[in-house]
């Protein structure tokens, strides 16, 4: 079945250090990739999104490839800032004959930026 | 502007018991879900509804059932809470399937 494998953290960084998590994906066919961000005591927030190859999510400095070549789909940022603190979630969803299936997602990498 | 809201924020039962988590939005969408979190596990679903009037098993249905009560509310409901049910429970809905989801700010369950 389709998966979503993102890299363990907890990932600590000073302020404005560059941000890569790293993000890979198993699928048949052509899925839309997504990332979504939870700050503390919150749901999910869709942060971007890319729905077909090579295409570039991008949003509050954010930004993500899908790499089809490489089913990957990492999220970087070049200059991170204390409030980027909160815990990244990569994930797809595929289309089937009925319709598209819901979000399958990794397990989170949490940030957390030091001033 | 509401979107998605969960209620309660936070419930303990004991193994046994049975409650109702409620979940409605009021963005006119047709597809809703539940999920629930635990810690390495990331978020898990456990039932979806595509549309009003269908629902379909998750990743990890057993122990639960849904109801799509109309297009606007998705209940989950736990028949007999069992302590691996303890996690946070997140509803969410988006406008079709694959279309980017709404989260709700989710019930923290505890199940002693």
């Amino acid at each position: 079945g389709d998966s979503v494998t993102q890299m363990e953290g907890p990932v600590t960084l000073s302020e404005e250090a560059f941000l890569t998590i790293n993000c890979t994906y198993t699928a048949t066919g052509y899925p839309s990739l997504f990332w979504y961000v939870q700050y503390p005591g919150e749901g999910l927030q869709l942060l971007l999104k890319a729905t077909k190859a090579d295409d570039k999510g991008s949003n509050k400095g954010f930004e993500a490839t899908y790499r089809k070549e490489t089913t990957s789909f990492h999220l970087e940022k070049g200059s991170v800032q204390v409030s980027d603190s909160a815990v990244y979630f990569c994930a797809l969803s595929n289309i089937r004959n009925s319709g598209n299936t819901p979000l399958v997602f990794g397990k989170g990498t949490r940030l957390s930026v030091i001033a | 502007n509401a979107g998605v809201t969960q209620t309660p924020k936070f419930q303990v039962l004991k193994t046994g018991q049975s409650m109702t988590l409620q979940c409605a939005q009021d963005m006119n969408h047709n597809s809703m879900y539940w999920y629930r979190q635990d810690p390495g596990m990331g978020l898990r679903l456990i039932y979806y509804s595509a549309s009003e009037g269908t629902t379909d098993k998750g990743e990890v249905p057993n122990g639960y059932n849904v109801s799509r009560l109309n297009k606007r509310e998705f209940s989950l409901r736990l028949e007999s809470a069992a302590p691996s049910q303890t996690s946070v429970y997140f509803c969410a809905s988006s406008e079709t399937g694959g279309s980017p989801l709404h989260f709700g700010n989710g019930t923290r369950l505890t199940v002693t």
